[in-house]
C-alpha cells in the first residue's frame, strides 16, 4: 500500500534551517511528483510547491521561491523539503503529497502524516 | 494567483443532514477542482477530484458538481465521522490554491 512517512517534530530558533524528509513506499517513486503543503496553527492549507521525482524539477509558491528547495533521493525514495532563514510564521505543520492526474488535472491522492515545525527563540 | 472562496466558512448540521459547501474560483478553472477533508491532528485526506470522481474508498454519500467557477460538495446524509474541515483546491495552474475552509460543526 502507499505510504508517506515524514521525519519528525523540529524545535528551530528564528534565522536556522530545517530539512523534513517523507520516505515513499508502495508505488515507483519516481512515476509521481511530490507536494508540500502547509498548515500554520489555526490557518488554512497553504501549496509550498512541488518536485517531479522523475527529473527533479521544481516550482515554488513565488511567497517562498527565495527560502525553500525541494529534492529527492531516488536511491531511497525520499523526498525532502529545507526551509531556510525561519520566521516566527512559519511554524506549521509541514506535509509532502503524492501527485497524481487524470488527464492534466492533478491532485494529491496520498499525505505523509505530517511534520510540526516550531520556530521560536 | 486564483483565488478560491468557500462558503459558509462554518455550518453546525445533525447526523444524517444533507449539507452543500460551495467553492468559487476568480477566473475559470474548468473542472480542474479537488476537494478535501481535515481532521485535527490529521494529514488531508482526498475526497473528490476533477470537480466530481469519487476517490477510492470514499464513501458515495459524497459527490462533487460543477465547472468554470461554481462548484459543488455535497454530502447526503452527514455522518458522526464527517465532522471536519473541508477544502477546495484548484489544480489549473501554480500555485496551487486552497480555499480557506468550511468546518462542518455538530449541531
Amino acid at each position: 500500500q502507499v505510504q508517506l512517512v515524514q521525519s519528525g517534530a523540529e524545535v528551530k530558533k528564528p534565522g536556522a534551517s530545517v530539512k523534513v524528509s517523507c520516505k515513499a513506499s508502495g508505488y515507483t517513486f519516481t512515476s509521481y511528483p511530490i507536494s508540500w503543503v502547509r498548515q500554520a496553527p489555526g490557518q488554512g492549507l497553504e501549496w509550498m510547491g512541488w518536485i517531479s521525482a522523475y527529473n527533479g524539477n521544481t516550482n515554488y509558491a513565488q511567497k517562498l521561491q527565495d527560502r525553500v528547495t525541494m529534492t529527492t533521493d531516488t536511491s531511497t525514495s525520499t523526498a525532502y523539503m529545507e526551509v531556510r532563514s525561519l520566521r516566527s510564521d512559519d511554524t506549521a505543520v509541514y506535509y509532502c503529497a503524492r501527485v497524481n492526474r487524470l488527464r492534466e488535472i492533478f491532485y494529491f491522492d496520498f499525505w505523509g502524516q505530517g511534520t510540526l515545525v516550531t520556530v521560536s527563540s | 494567483d486564483i483565488q478560491m472562496t468557500q462558503s459558509p466558512s462554518s455550518l453546525s448540521a445533525s447526523v444524517g443532514d444533507r449539507v452543500t459547501i460551495t467553492c468559487r474560483a476568480s477566473q475559470s478553472i474548468s473542472s480542474y477542482l479537488n476537494w478535501y477533508q481535515k481532521k485535527p491532528g490529521r494529514a488531508p485526506k482526498l475526497l473528490i477530484y476533477a470537480a466530481s470522481s469519487l476517490q477510492s474508498g470514499v464513501p458515495s454519500r459524497f459527490s462533487g458538481s460543477g465547472s468554470g467557477t461554481d462548484f459543488t460538495l455535497t454530502i447526503s446524509s452527514l455522518q458522526p465521522e464527517d465532522f471536519a474541515t473541508y477544502y477546495c483546491q484548484q489544480s489549473y495552474n501554480t500555485p496551487r490554491t486552497f480555499g480557506q475552509g468550511t468546518k462542518v460543526e455538530i449541531k
